[in-house]
């Protein structure tokens, strides 16, 4: 098992242009998790989804910001219109399916760092 | 509202000596503690849940309810300690969710 991968692992974008950041869980894992760490700052979540299906967007940026994840292929974190607030680091997690009561662990990805010109 | 805190954003202490990473949360319910740690250019990974009532590294964590307060705590700290530490609750209201505090840098000072 790979573990969870994200690509690209860095992205360089100019301001006004459109980023797109993949996140491939582990083999079985249905639930993905968005988090952004900003320059010296902690992690903070952004999206929580299932296959098909946002189940909390609570820490997501009311414009530019969406996410999927599909029924087949990887989750995607699409920001529009980047700006040089954007710049920090996206680390997907997943973790199995199942019960939430589970309280299961979550694996993280390697991050994707964005920089904005 | 849910809230886990970790009032330390910074946090030295030398070699050897105790160290005590603090983590307060307001949640509705009984949720679930875990503590994560991100090692320099690491990915973010697992340190310890409360449910195991394990000691990682010599890390330990105990859960007061009354306090809501779930510190991680090391008696002899190691330079290889040095990392960010990250107190997650998981909750079940809405889902297998885990909120994740600001976290605390630790530096070991040798």
């Amino acid at each position: 098992n790979a573990g969870v991968m994200q690509n690209p692992r860095h992205l360089v974008r100019r301001r006004g242009q459109e980023a797109r950041l993949r996140c491939s869980p582990m083999k079985g894992h249905s639930h993905v998790y968005w988090y952004r760490q900003l320059p010296e700052e902690g992690l903070k979540f952004m999206v929580y989804l299932q296959k098909e299906n946002i189940i909390d967007e609570s820490g997501m940026p009311k414009e530019r910001f969406s996410a999927e994840f599909p029924k087949e292929g990887p989750s995607i974190l699409r920001i529009q219109q980047v700006v040089r607030g954007d710049s920090a680091a996206y680390f997907c997690a997943s973790s199995p399916s199942g019960q939430a009561v589970t309280y299961n662990e979550q694996f993280f990805g390697p991050g994707t760092r964005l920089t904005v010109l | 509202a849910q809230r886990v805190t970790q009032p330390e954003k910074l946090l030295s202490v030398f070699k050897g000596a105790p160290v005590e990473l603090k983590c307060n949360y307001s949640y509705s319910g009984s949720p679930e503690l875990f503590w994560y740690v991100q090692y320099s250019r690491q990915r973010l990974q697992l340190l310890l849940r409360h449910i195991s009532r394990e000691s990682i590294k010599g890390f330990t964590a105990d859960l007061n309810k009354g306090e809501t307060s779930f510190h991680l705590k090391k008696p002899f700290a190691q330079e290889e300690d040095s990392a960010m530490y990250y107190c997650a609750p998981g909750v079940t209201n809405t889902g297998n969710q885990f909120y994740f505090g600001t976290g605390t840098s630790l530096t070991v000072i040798p």
